[in-house]
């Protein structure tokens, strides 16, 4: 079965240093893996996805998120964070299984920015 | 505005009514997927519609959950005797073939 981990409930970032979103995978297959964000009471917002091709795929909002098959892990990543980039942020990977291609998706990472 | 869009935002209801929430989708898409997510946890699938037919339901859709989508336009999902354990946040999405899935905005269930 397809699934995702998020090893981190939380991760803390000055303002303007980089930020790592750690998620590792476990499939059966090639991932069709995505990154979301959800502010304070709204819905997901699609933020990267890796299908094929290169391993560093950029997304909205200045981040990015690199593959890497060895270590099963597709972490996000910005080099300069905001202040407004704080949110809850979720991995997620394509249940290849399903008929309905649906998205599993990990626990989530609340990422707090101070300035 | 050409997203996702769900209404209502919020329904407070007591236990033992029935709810109905309703999910418009982006235009051009064909799937239709709702989610439930509750606090602290990612969104868990519940079911998922390719135009107008149902395709999939997750364990977790019990007998009193049903969800139509009988134009494949938009699609209703209808909670009957609602339970506290309902209360969560029910997330409709839509996506054009495999690609990926645009989220709306959520209908809030709290059942009293």
């Amino acid at each position: 079965a397809q699934s995702v981990a998020q090893p981190e409930d939380q991760v803390n970032v000055a303002e303007g240093n980089p930020l790592t979103v750690k998620c590792t995978y476990s499939v059966s297959g090639n991932p069709y893996l995505f990154w979301y964000v959800q502010y304070p009471n709204r819905g997901l917002q699609f933020l990267l996805k890796y299908i094929t091709g290169d391993n560093l795929v950029k997304g909205s909002y200045g981040f990015e998120a690199e593959f890497n098959k060895s270590q099963t892990s597709f972490h996000l990543k910005k080099p300069s964070a905001l202040v407004s980039d704080s949110a809850l942020y979720f991995c997620a990977v394509r249940d290849i299984g399903s008929s309905a291609s649906k998205i599993i998706f990990g626990s989530g990472t609340r990422l707090s920015i101070r300035p | 505005d050409t997203g996702v869009s769900q209404d209502p935002r919020h329904k407070i209801t007591k236990r033992g009514q029935n709810v109905t929430f309703r999910c418009d989708p982006i235009s051009e898409h064909n799937r239709l997927y709702w989610y439930r997510q509750t606090l602290g946890q990612g969104p868990e699938f519940l079911t998922y519609f390719q135009n107008e037919a149902q395709l999939e339901k997750s364990r977790l859709l019990s007998d009193r959950f049903s969800a139509e989508r009988p134009k494949g336009s938009f699609s209703t999902l209808e909670i009957q005797r609602t339970e506290q354990g309902d209360s969560a946040m029910y997330l409709c999405a839509s996506s054009e073939k495999n690609y990926e899935q645009y989220f709306g905005p959520g209908t809030r269930l709290t059942v009293t």
